[in-house]
This record gives structure tokens, sequence and C-alpha cells, in this order.
């Protein structure tokens, strides 16, 4: 079946610029999760949807980045007035909800965003 | 203090050995662990998950939690270059909660 779609897969925007971010889980996860990733480190954690409700949103950087989720299935992650130190890899990942504990996250292949 | 730790390496093994990473947690609630592994330039992929004491065994991988101690390793026996990528150790408490990811163990295999 299909994995987890990001689009665009390449993103090139100059300073001060809004973009909008498309994740498309697999069907039928209702877990979803944006992360970023800068060259050479770790996965920084933005947010987490549960079906349509972001239970925690306490890793957006700033009020300059949202997101939301319609009908349990898109999200779509939005910066406003992009920033050069917004240029990273945004990867969006899926999961089902388990009861035994095995809910295993399916990454997208990730939307590298340049901020000239 | 960071909710789950892995140190950063580089780790280094010559191919054949035996490579041994490790990930510890803060959080006592936390119920399943997984590991992923990450080739440069590519997203992460599920290697393997354990939520029992013990060993758990898939292949050259051989995944160890000891909630006591709260830690978690993963054991990749007979290392091949083709391994060479970060490792990422992740936590989880129940369903409804984010999964925690640690910062990652670059891994490197010399042939």
């Amino acid at each position: 079946g299909a994995g987890v779609s990001q689009s665009p897969s390449n993103k090139v925007t100059e300073k001060g610029k809004d973009v909008e971010l498309r994740c498309d889980p697999i069907s039928g996860h209702t877990a979803l999760y944006w992360y970023r990733q800068s060259l050479g480190q770790g996965l920084e954690f933005l947010i987490y949807f549960q079906g349509n409700s972001a239970p925690d949103k306490s890793g957006l950087p700033s009020d300059r980045f949202s997101a939301e989720r319609t009908g349990g299935s898109v999200s779509t992650l939005t910066i406003q007035r992009t920033q050069q130190e917004d240029s990273a890899v945004y990867l969006c990942a899926s999961s089902p909800t388990t009861s035994d504990y095995t809910d295993t996250q399916y990454f997208g292949p990730g939307t590298r965003l340049t901020v000239l | 203090q960071k909710e789950v730790e892995q140190n950063s390496g580089p780790l280094s093994v010559p191919e054949g050995a035996i490579a041994s990473l490790n990930c510890t947690y803060s959080d006592r609630g936390s119920q399943s662990f997984f590991w992923y592994r990450q080739y440069s330039g590519k997203s992460p992929e599920l290697i393997m998950f354990i939520y029992s004491n013990g060993d758990k065994e898939d292949g050259r991988f051989t995944a160890q939690l000891n909630k006591a101690s709260q830690y978690v390793s993963l054991l990749i026996r007979d290392s091949q270059p083709s391994d060479s990528a970060t490792y990422l150790c992740a936590g989880m408490k129940t369903s409804y909660d984010k999964v925690i990811f640690g910062p990652g163990t670059s891994l490197s295999v010399i042939p």
C-alpha cells in the first residue's frame, strides 16, 4: 500500500514569505507527527496530532509556525514570514494507535526547505 | 535532563564485530521502545521495537530492555558496512502519548 507522502519535496523561498508543507499519512493512521531536522542533527519534535486534535504543540518554535489536520487525514504545516534559520528538512510520520504499545512510526520522504 | 538520551558517537567498529548501541530514559512510565535507523539523507525506518524486559532477537539485531535500570540497547552482530547509519532510540508511554526520540548515535562500520 501507499506510504506517507509529503509535498513539495523541495521548496526554496525568500525570507519573509509564507510556506505550506503538506503531509498525506497512511490511510487509517490516527497519529501524525511533524519533525524538523537540520543537517547533521537529530529529530526536533514540532507537533503531534491524534485524529484532528493536537494534544502537544510544545515543539513549535514560534508563533510563526502552525499546523492543522482535517478529516483525520491530511495535515498542513504553515510557516509564516520565513527566516533563514527555518531552513531544514521537515519530516512527517504517521502511526496507528494500537492497544499493545507497538505504534510504529512510518516516515515520509521529507520536504527540504531552503530560505534565501 | 532529556527524556531519552543516547551517546552521540561516532561509534566505529570493524566489519564482522558486534556493535552495541545504548539508550537511557528518564520517564519510568515509558512502556515501549523503538530503534530506528537513518541513513544519511534518508528518513528514519524502524528496525525493531521492544516492550518486555529482556532480549528480543530479529536476525542480526537484538534489542535489550531493562526497565528497572531504565536502559535499552541494540546489538548488531556481524556488523556490515551497510549498517553504517545513525540509530535513533525512541520511547512511548501509551498509544495516546507522543513518542520521544533520543538524539541518535552515529555508527560507522569499517571494512
